[in-house]
């Protein structure tokens, strides 16, 4: 079955410091998802990614699609600490299946 | 708070006994999707609705879970004779499926977290 990787697992870094994470798929996606969950929080959709090689951002947090749509990465520049939570990117797969696979995600920890 | 709604936040059970969650998803979302997590990983999928027909459901973990949309709106999760490895979060995420097919973002619920003693 499809498999979505995520590193680092753990990230602790240093107000004002840049962070990034990284997805990859053992599949193809049509599509693929970001979610932030905050401690004890429930996931909250950031961005859907569709087409290949695709940038988008918002503020300090920049998304890129990779090329052949396995890939992924979410960098947030100069963090701050409401940047605090599990980062998951969540892949579908090409073709008829239509659920979400989640990344195990990154825990982002900031220091002030 | 027209978010989606769980019910109960936490359960506590004794192993064997059966429980069952509630879910109120955003009222105009046609889809409405299970999931499982565990700590420190990633949402595991279980099972979805459009509608109320159950398009999804080999991902289930065992014939212990089933889950129902009789009409539509609401959702139920049952799982029977509980195992101490089922304790987690049980999340619930509603979406509109656009007519394109189209797939939109997922709003999660707070979850059912249940412990099973």
């Amino acid at each position: 079955g499809q498999q979505v990787m995520q590193i680092p697992q753990y990230q602790h870094v240093q107000e004002g410091e840049d962070f990034t994470t990284y997805c990859n798929s053992s599949t193809t996606l049509s599509n693929i998802q970001w979610y932030k969950q905050r401690p004890g929080g429930h996931p909250v959709f950031l961005i859907q990614l569709v087409k290949s090689g695709e940038v988008k951002k918002q503020k300090r947090l920049t998304f890129q699609f990779g090329e052949a749509k396995k890939n992924s990465s979410l960098h947030i520049t100069a963090t701050q600490t409401t940047d605090v939570g599990t980062y998951f990117c969540a892949g579908r797969p090409s073709g008829s299946a239509r659920q979400l696979t989640f990344g195990s995600g990154t825990q982002l920890t900031v220091l002030p | 708070d027209t978010g989606v709604s769980q019910d109960p936040r936490h359960k506590i059970t004794k192993r064997g006994q059966n429980v069952t969650f509630r879910c109120d998803p955003i009222s105009e979302h046609n889809r409405l999707y299970w999931y499982r997590q565990t700590l420190g990983q990633g949402p595991e999928f279980l099972t979805y609705f459009q509608n109320e027909a159950q398009l999804e459901k080999s991902r289930l973990l065992s014939d212990r879970f089933s889950a129902e949309r009789p009409k539509g709106s609401f959702s139920t999760l049952e799982i029977q004779r509980t195992e101490q490895g089922d304790s987690a979060m049980y999340l619930c995420a509603s979406s509109l499926q656009l007519t394109s097919g189209k797939s939109s973002e997922q709003f999660f619920g707070p979850g059912t977290r249940l412990t099973v003693l």
